[in-house]
């Protein structure tokens, strides 16, 4: 069975406080996502990987960075957190030989910035 | 960039009814992608659709991609409790690498009374 993991389900976090945010996929995929998701607007996407040490911004990167490291762990920071970065954060996998299109989310991180 | 323009927002209805929700976009898409997202969970693909005019059911659910490749809809029919959820599409981001990136609609939340 298919599986993502994200490492905490809800966090609280200061403003100012350095944040990690860890994803693991089971699937041996090449492609990882984060997005954040609001209400009223969907899911956003963040930033994407398709390979060990690559990156690319999606359409909201600004006061995030990510670090993927090995195949399987994609992770997301926010350097200094901020209140507007109160949301729920999920991660997401795909192949990129077979059904890109067919992305396996994990069950998200609420995170709450005070 | 791309936008998906979903509606209704939200819907309310009754055990036993059946539902019926929109897509809409302004530029063209070749792949159209439904997605559930349950309470407390990540999204879950419903359906896939690659041609103009398809239309693909699973289960109780159909759904259809549109013939100007702009718009695609989905049905569900006598609906449960366990319908409720947030449901969005989504297609393949255009420009650039793709990878895999989606772009998601803003989503359809359904409440289902029993």
């Amino acid at each position: 069975d298919v599986k993502v993991t994200q490492s905490s389900r809800y966090l609280v976090k200061r403003t100012g406080e350095k944040v990690f945010l860890e994803c693991v996929q089971d699937m041996d995929h090449e492609n990882m996502f984060w997005y954040r998701q609001d209400p009223g607007l969907g899911l956003r996407l963040i930033y994407f990987s398709y390979d060990v040490k690559m990156k690319e911004k999606g359409d909201i990167p600004e006061g995030y960075s990510v670090s993927r490291e090995k195949k399987e762990r994609f992770s997301l920071i926010l350097e200094s957190a901020s209140t507007n970065q109160t949301s729920m954060y999920l991660c997401a996998s795909s192949s990129l030989y077979f059904r890109q299109e067919t992305q396996y989310f994990g069950p998200g991180t609420r995170l709450l910035v005070l | 960039g791309q936008q998906l323009n979903q509606s209704p927002q939200s819907m309310f209805i009754q055990e036993g009814e059946d539902v019926s929700m929109n897509c809409t976009s302004s530029s063209i898409f070749n792949t159209w992608l439904w997605y559930k997202q349950d309470p407390g969970e990540g999204p879950v693909l419903l359906i896939a659709l690659y041609k103009a005019g398809e239309l693909t059911s699973n289960g109780r659910l159909t759904a259809q991609f549109g013939i100007t490749r702009k718009d695609s809809f989905l049905n569900i029919s006598a609906s449960i409790p366990s319908d409720v959820g947030i449901y969005f599409c989504a297609g393949p981001s255009a420009g650039g690498t793709s990878y895999g990136k989606l772009t998601f609609g803003q989503g359809t939340i359904l409440t289902v009374h029993p």
